[in-house]
């Protein structure tokens, strides 16, 4: 089973529209998350960490669900530049503290 | 200030000589990670370092792959014997970590794309 499951979409969106991805995870000892954004052909950049009670930055909504191991990310007021691919990501614990398991990615295309 | 930068953006090898791919972090960031992430596939760890050590090279995939960090700064990535299905977009990452949290936001450079012919 994979550390990090997410529904790859696509979601397309018209603009000003809310959408909301989930995310779940394999390992209940995970003790950081985080949602990051990727764009064609660039590289992943951090969107948001995600706190145990929950975080808003701006536009974005980011909970965590830990009784039942999952993650969402809420986007309100959609943006043409929202469109990109999210990737649902957790920290390692213990031997593994340093590393990130991705997720797969969702992607987003938030049209006119 | 500066992002991480890596080196070259672009190379292209022949089936069977050697790459080495270069990593400059963010300054003053302790941690450095090295991942892959091949077409159509989500990213792949494969070595951390913290400072010049390296706890955890687990997903290093062959004995092929060699990775070192020097000065706590500048690391390089070594793929010896390549092989088309090293063909990938390996991509750094540094962070430092944030208080006793331990959560180590990290961030990434633009990427090294990497062609096996």
């Amino acid at each position: 089973r994979k550390e990090v499951e997410q529904d790859p979409g696509p979601f397309n969106v018209p603009e000003g529209a809310t959408v909301a991805f989930n995310c779940t995870y394999s390992n209940s000892a995970s003790q950081s998350f985080f949602w990051y954004r990727q764009d064609c052909r660039k590289e992943p950049k951090l969107l948001m960490s995600v706190y145990s009670s929950g975080n808003e930055d701006g536009r974005f909504t980011a909970q965590l669900n830990r009784a039942s191991q999952y993650i969402s990310l809420l986007i309100r007021d959609s943006k043409l530049s929202d469109s990109a691919t999210y990737l649902c990501v957790l920290g390692g614990r213990g031997s593994t503290l340093g590393r990130l398991y991705f997720g797969r990615g969702t992607q987003l295309t938030v049209w006119p | 200030g500066a992002g991480v930068s890596q080196s070259p953006s672009n190379k292209v090898t022949e089936k069977g000589k050697d790459v080495e791919l270069r990593c400059d972090p963010i300054s003053g960031h302790t941690a450095l990670y090295w991942y892959r992430q091949s077409l159509g596939q989500g990213l792949e760890f494969l070595i951390y370092f913290q400072g010049n050590s390296a706890p955890d090279k687990s997903g290093l995939p062959s004995d092929r792959f060699s990775a070192e960090r020097t000065g706590g700064s500048v690391s390089t990535l070594t793929i010896q014997r390549t092989q088309q299905e090293d063909s990938a977009v390996y991509l750094c990452a540094s962070s430092s970590t944030r208080g006793t949290s331990g959560i180590y936001e990290q961030y990434f450079g633009p990427g090294t794309r990497l062609t096996v012919t």
